[in-house]
């Protein structure tokens, strides 16, 4: 049982490049979230997807995509990298549909862009 | 206000110690709380969960939530050097799943 995997683990980018990050669970979970942390900001929720099928931004959106390609996988799309966006990305997968909540974290993916 | 509060420490507590963490929120109808660790460079990582007022213990940790005054804390007895990390409160409002974090207790156990 890997829980989540993300990839890639580092990646640098040139402003206005894109990229996906990937991100899969094998925890049959239903619901998936992307999160950034930032020095002195904490951890900040940018998309999440409650079921298959369904996604919802969450508090920092902007500049991000986002697909829940099945259940299993959920990935972000940086269409034009800014170096605004240079953070630690982290999956995080849950089962959702029982007040519990609880969140179980990739190991997450540090981008630099530059 | 920040909708979960955190004081950012560091915290430092002698090994052997307990380490008392506290954690604040503003959302009156959250539901679930959570307390994750991080160690430096590394992933959360869950902890502890609670979601009814009182005590919950595990191990060295125990989770305490109090809902009328709207805080939750951890205790972490006979605190090591391993235990050193940020630990992050995490709440869940009162609709949806999504979890609000506050920004980390840093926690360093001093041998």
């Amino acid at each position: 049982n890997a829980g989540v995997t993300q990839t890639p683990k580092f990646q640098v980018l040139k402003t206005g490049q894109s990229m996906t990050l990937q991100c899969a669970q094998d925890m049959n979970h239903n619901s998936m979230y992307w999160y950034r942390q930032d020095p002195g900001m904490g951890l900040r929720l940018i998309y999440y997807s409650a079921s298959e099928g369904t996604t919802d931004k969450g508090e920092v959106p902007n500049g991000y995509n986002v697909s829940r390609l099945n259940k299993r996988e959920f990935s972000l799309r940086l269409e034009s990298a800014a170096p605004s966006q240079t953070s630690v990305y982290f999956c995080a997968s849950s089962e959702g549909q029982t007040i519990t909540y609880e969140q179980y974290f990739g190991p997450g993916t540090r981008l630099t862009v530059t | 206000q920040k909708e979960v509060e955190q004081n950012s420490g560091p915290l430092s507590v002698p090994e052997g110690a307990i380490a008392s963490l506290n954690c604040t929120y503003s959302d009156r109808g959250s539901q679930s709380f959570f307390w994750y660790r991080q160690y430096s460079g590394k992933s959360p990582e869950l902890i502890m969960s609670i979601y009814s007022n009182g005590d919950k213990e595990d191990g060295r940790f125990t989770a305490q939530l109090n809902k009328a005054s709207q805080y939750v804390s951890l205790l972490i007895r006979d605190s090591q050097p391993s235990d050193s990390a940020t630990y992050l409160c995490a709440v869940n409002k009162a609709a949806g799943n999504k979890l609000t974090f506050g920004g980390g207790t840093r926690v360093l156990v001093k041998p």
